[in-house]
């Protein structure tokens, strides 16, 4: 079993529409969570983390964490033809970072 | 600031040949990663210094891989020999604290190991 799953897509939604992107993950003392954006050729870029349970909220972006069902997700709401990208969720157990393979999204004008 | 500094940005070898892979971090950063991406894989964690010390290393696949940081401003990836399983791109990431929470990625190395 891997140490992060996602979905890897790839998911299409219309432009307008929220998009939501799951993860979860298999140690249950992991301690903090992050999603990244990466464009196509580029690099990974931090756009989310959370470290509690319940709900965070960036702009139209919202990070869920729950650890009791070892599950988190990404909600984006008012979606854009720039979100299209790959989301990466990643783990810190507070030994090791630990990256899911990325789920593709795809924005449709 | 000009952001995390990989260099090559991409590396066609051969089979058997020497790679070394360069990183210049955020100035400031006390954290620095080397992730390996792949499609099959993902992005997976190789090592990561803290203070410009090796605090675990526990990804790097075998003995052909080799990191070194000898300050705070440069570090190295080596792949002795190479193979064409270690065809990927390679990160590199910095970050100012020392628990990498909040990571900034360099643009990556291209590697091609014919």
């Amino acid at each position: 079993q891997k140490e992060v799953e996602q979905n890897s897509g790839p998911l299409s939604v219309p432009e307008g529409a929220i998009a939501s992107l799951n993860c979860t993950y298999s140690d249950r003392v992991s301690q903090s969570f992050f999603w990244y954006r990466q464009y196509s050729g580029k690099s990974p870029e931090l756009i989310m983390s959370i470290y509690s349970n319940g709900d965070k909220e960036d702009g139209r972006f919202t990070a869920q964490l729950n650890k009791a069902s070892q599950y988190v997700s990404l909600l984006i709401r008012d979606s854009q033809p720039s979100d299209s990208a790959t989301y990466l969720c990643a783990v810190n157990t507070g030994n090791q970072f630990y990256f899911g393979t990325g789920t593709s999204l795809t924005v449709i004008p | 600031d000009a952001g995390v500094i990989q260099s090559p940005r991409h590396e066609v070898t051969e089979m058997g040949q020497e790679v070394t892979l360069r990183c210049k971090p955020i100035s400031g950063h006390n954290s620095l990663f080397w992730y390996r991406q792949t499609m099959m894989r993902g992005l997976e964690l190789l090592i990561y210094f803290n203070n410009n010390v090796p605090i675990d290393d526990s990804g790097m696949p075998e003995d052909r891989f080799s990191a070194k940081m000898p300050n705070a401003s440069f570090s190295t990836l080596k792949i002795q020999p190479s193979e064409p399983r270690d065809s990927a791109v390679y990160f590199c990431a910095s970050s100012f604290d020392a628990t990498g929470e909040t990571q900034y990625f360099g643009p990556g190395t291209r590697l091609l190991v014919l």
